[in-house]
């Protein structure tokens, strides 16, 4: 089974504070992303990743940044936290199929992140 | 920009009964659609997945129909269980996913 993994199901951060979520799939996918969930705005695409050391902007990336340095792993760190970051925040990864397709994507736990 | 609606956006049954979810895109140039449960608090669960070329996908009790040139597709959960409430959400790529809002479904036992 693939597995994705979240460095914590619950955080609580300060306004102004460096944050960083951990994203972990054992699968060698090649693509992995970033989004957010909030009530009544559905899921939003931050980030996403083809591939080591490469990265894309979603719909929403104003606010954050992404590292890739291992297939395995895709960071996502908010380098100001602010109130309006409060969300829960989903990673997923999938293969990739020709032509810029993706296959399946398998989601991880989420994180529900508080700032204050 | 592709645009993903769910309809209803809630939904109550008593069980037994079959339940039908909607989904519906702007764009029809897609790779793939997928369906996945959430649980109150939770990640998502993929469900199925239906490639652009094919018309219907089967798991068990859920049946999931595609139809890329009215931009529609259709997922049926057969016999419902008061274990099936969750929000069903569809999404749709290429290459990212697009999300509808879900919809969220009670199963009254």
């Amino acid at each position: 089974d693939v597995k994705v993994t979240q460095s914590s199901r619950y955080l609580v951060k300060r306004t102004g504070e460096k944050v960083f979520l951990e994203c972990v799939q054992d699968m060698d996918h090649e693509n992995m992303f970033w989004y957010r969930q909030d009530p009544g705005l559905g899921l939003r695409l931050i980030y996403f990743s083809y591939d080591v050391k490469m990265k894309e902007k979603g719909d929403i990336p104003e606010g954050y940044s992404v590292s890739r340095e291992k297939k395995e792993r895709f960071s996502l760190i908010l380098e100001s936290a602010s109130t309006n970051q409060t969300s829960m925040y989903l990673c997923a990864s999938s293969l990739s199929v020709g032509a810029g397709g993706i296959y399946e994507q398998y989601f991880g736990p989420g994180t529900r992140l508080t700032v204050t | 920009k592709q645009e993903v609606t769910q309809i209803p956006a809630a939904l109550s049954v008593p069980e037994g009964e079959n339940l039908v979810l909607n989904c519906s895109f702007t764009d029809s140039a897609i790779y793939n659609l997928q369906w996945f449960r959430q649980d109150p608090g939770k990640g998502l669960t993929s469900l199925l997945l239906i490639q652009s070329s094919q018309r219907e996908q089967t798991s068990g009790r859920l049946n999931a129909s595609l139809d890329k040139s009215s931009g529609r597709s259709t997922l049926y959960i057969a016999a419902s269980q008061p274990g099936d409430s969750a929000t069903y959400l569809c999404a749709v790529s290429p290459p990212e996913l697009s999300f509808g809002a879900g919809t969220t479904v009670t199963v009254r036992a």
